[in-house]
């Protein structure tokens, strides 16, 4: 089964308005981490947001919020008025174990969507 | 400026011909990791080290090595590539309790 799912390849959003890139994920591990990368045209994974299982409150990092749903187990990053430069590759990701690893273990990433945010 | 730097970013080379991708972090980070990056597989963990001297396989090892024998450097090898090892590779590393930062990747080509 699936670790994280990303059910939308791609999205479309006017500049200046919000979006929501949708992410559920599958874990019986209770400490858990979910991160958000944005990947532009140019290649490089750039750390958007992190979200901890045990977290209260839900993340927030400027225009970018983490709509944390923990019993729906879903994780999903809303940018606030986009912007040109937002338009890219977004993975949502997980490290399990993370209270025994600490940030010590692998990424697990899903599939990413494709942001297009339209002038 | 807290960095993660791969080298080289783009590489074409031939079959056999034995290459090696460096990664150094200046964070003091003790974890440290490889992805590849391929269509419609997503990113895939290809070795990673908890620390100086320790390494273990990913879930995708497979034509690779790594070494790890100074905290800040985490290089790739590729003994004897091969086509399927054309992908974009990415170097990681985080420490405890904080997110992984990603190189900028390398673009491999192997003919």
């Amino acid at each position: 089964a699936q670790k994280i799912t990303q059910t939308q390849p791609g999205m479309f959003v006017q500049e200046k308005e919000a979006v929501t890139l949708d992410c559920t994920y599958d874990t019986s591990d209770p400490s858990y981490g979910l991160f958000w990368y944005k990947q532009p045209s140019s290649g490089e994974m750039i750390f958007l947001i992190y979200q901890g299982s045990y977290d209260q409150q839900n993340a927030t990092e400027g225009r970018y919020s983490l709509n944390f749903q923990k019993a729906r187990k879903s994780a999903n990053l809303v940018i606030s008025a986009s912007q040109l430069g937002d338009s890219a590759m977004y993975f949502c990701a997980m490290i399990e174990s993370l209270f025994l690893f600490g940030g010590y273990n692998k990424l697990i990433f899903g599939a990413g969507t494709r942001l297009a945010v339209h002038p | 400026e807290a960095q993660v730097t791969q080298n080289p970013r783009y590489l074409i080379t031939v079959t056999g011909k034995k290459l090696t991708v460096t990664c150094s972090q200046n964070m003091n980070h003790e974890y440290m990791s490889w992805y590849r990056q391929d269509p419609g597989l997503g990113l895939r963990q290809i070795y990673y080290s908890m620390n100086v001297e320790v390494t273990d396989k990913g879930d995708v090892p497979e034509g690779y090595k790594v070494s790890r024998k100074e905290k800040r450097n985490f290089p790739l090898i590729l003994e004897s590539p091969s086509p399927n090892q054309t992908s974009l590779y990415f170097c990681a590393s985080g420490g405890r309790d904080q997110p992984q930062h990603f190189g900028d990747g390398t673009r491999l080509s192997i003919l």
